[in-house]
């Protein structure tokens, strides 16, 4: 079983909707971070938390510590949301989930 | 401000070319450099991280090699490349806590 578990793996949506990506972990972690990979390859950090819940933009993160679930939500999606997201934990070094390939059309 | 180069961004090599993925670290001292693979459909692999000039330590076993000639540069070198070895690779650092910055990979196809 792996450390990080996504879901979905892939999610087709229209654009104006609003879209929630899970993440659970079985292990211990220092931190967990939310990563968007663009189809070129490269990824951008989008949020690190260790408690409670960030918002930037329309991007909203929230984690459960006690139940080891973080969840990633987008507001009023857009096709530039189009883009594989990453959930990563931090143990010293990071373990990944596969990733949700999300595809929002116009 | 710290910044993370790699390079080059994607790189095409035939089977049995040696290989040399280079990675830099600005504004920063003795950071902890990690090199990633993503395998096409699957999930990013730890590959090799180092806390130090000279310390490597090896994730799984492969047909690449690390290593950290100078504190801020780690490369990833490989003597023949198998097609095996295609992939999406990553350099990261940190500072020893949670945080991590990702540089901007590299497309390897090996044909």
């Amino acid at each position: 079983k792996n450390e990080v578990e996504q879901s979905p793996q892939n999610l087709t949506a229209q654009e104006g909707e609003f879209i929630t990506i899970n993440c659970s972990y079985s292990v211990g972690i220092s931190a967990l971070h939310w990563l968007q990979q663009h189809p070129g390859g490269g990824i951008v950090s989008l949020f690190m938390l260790s408690s409670g819940k960030k918002k930037h933009g329309r991007l909203i993160a929230t984690i459960n510590i006690q139940e080891k679930h973080s969840s990633l939500h987008i507001t009023a999606s857009h096709p530039r949301d189009s883009a594989v997201y990453i959930c990563a934990v931090s143990l010293g070094d990071m373990r990944f989930g596969a990733g949700t390939r999300l595809t929002v059309k116009p | 401000s710290q910044t993370i180069h790699q390079w080059p961004a994607t790189l095409v090599q035939p089977v049995g070319s040696p290989l040399s993925l280079e990675c830099t670290v600005e504004g920063t001292s003795n950071p902890n450099l990690y090199w990633y693979r993503q395998a096409a459909g699957r999930g990013l692999q730890l590959l090799f991280y180092s806390v130090g000039i000279g310390q490597i330590s090896s994730e799984v076993p492969q047909n690449l090699s690390a290593s950290r000639p100078q504190d801020r540069q780690f490369i990833l070198s490989s003597k023949k490349l198998l097609l095996s070895d295609s992939g999406f690779y990553l350099c990261a650092w940190s500072a020893g806590g949670a945080g991590y910055t990702f540089g901007s990979g590299t497309r390897l196809t090996v044909v």
